[in-house]
């Protein structure tokens, strides 16, 4: 059965340094999107992304957070300069073009220091 | 407030019992309702879905209701087993299935005792 991977599955970061986490979605799914996960909290939209463009974010995905599809099967998250509280899981989901359903990967657990 | 909510934070349930957790949303214009279930660890799993001009949808074990007049969404698991043992999360389509932005409750978890 297909699912979304992701990649690393535990990244432990600097306060300040840019980390990239990356995602391969089901293949010829054509809605893709991240959330996070504050640990004991709910989980919390931040970016869906449409025809290599972003279709809608959250208040959380300011200008220190960017997307991209570098290819035709990868799409990847970017923290510029990482904060203390960027520490979460971070899940990426995706979902084909006639369902309504996404389908979550198994998440990077980010830890900042 | 939350559009997306959940009445219990814990539920206990006997293995073969069968199980109900609610959840209550405030956004009269969602149209798409989705429950997943996040084992420890592990990224939500999708479990069932249902689009607001139907009230009920029956999967394998599991049944989702929707109540449009009071707002209230609930998932049904029948004959519980251990691997239940899960939060369960349901989330709405703020935006009526265009973008599919999901907004998700807080969670209930759910315990099953052999």
């Amino acid at each position: 059965e297909p699912e979304v991977t992701q990649t690393p599955s535990h990244q432990v970061t600097q306060m300040g340094q840019e980390v990239i986490l990356r995602c391969v979605p089901i293949s010829n799914h054509l809605y893709f999107y991240w959330y996070r996960q504050i640990l004991g909290q709910k989980v919390e939209f931040l970016v869906s992304f449409y025809n290599n463009e972003i279709s809608e974010k959250s208040e959380i995905f300011d200008d220190q957070f960017s997307v991209e599809r570098p290819d035709g099967s990868n799409f990847t998250l970017k923290i510029r300069s990482t904060k203390l509280e960027d520490s979460a899981m971070y899940f990426c989901a995706s979902r084909s073009g006639t369902g309504y359903e996404q389908y979550f990967g198994p998440g990077t657990r980010l830890t900042v220091t | 407030g939350e559009s997306v909510g959940l009445h219990l934070p814990t539920l206990s349930v006997q293995e073969g019992d069968n199980s109900i957790i609610n959840c209550a949303y405030s956004n009269s214009a969602s149209d798409y309702f989705i429950w997943y279930k996040q084992e420890s660890g592990k990224g939500p799993q999708f479990i069932i879905d249902i689009r607001s001009n139907m009230d009920k949808r029956q999967g394998q074990r599991v049944t989702v209701l929707l109540n449009k007049t009071v707002k209230h969404l609930s998932l049904q698991i029948a004959a519980t087993q251990p691997g239940d043992s899960a939060v369960y999360f349901c989330a709405e389509n703020k935006y009526g299935g265009s973008q599919g932005n999901l907004i998700f409750g807080k969670g209930t978890k759910l315990s099953v005792k052999p």
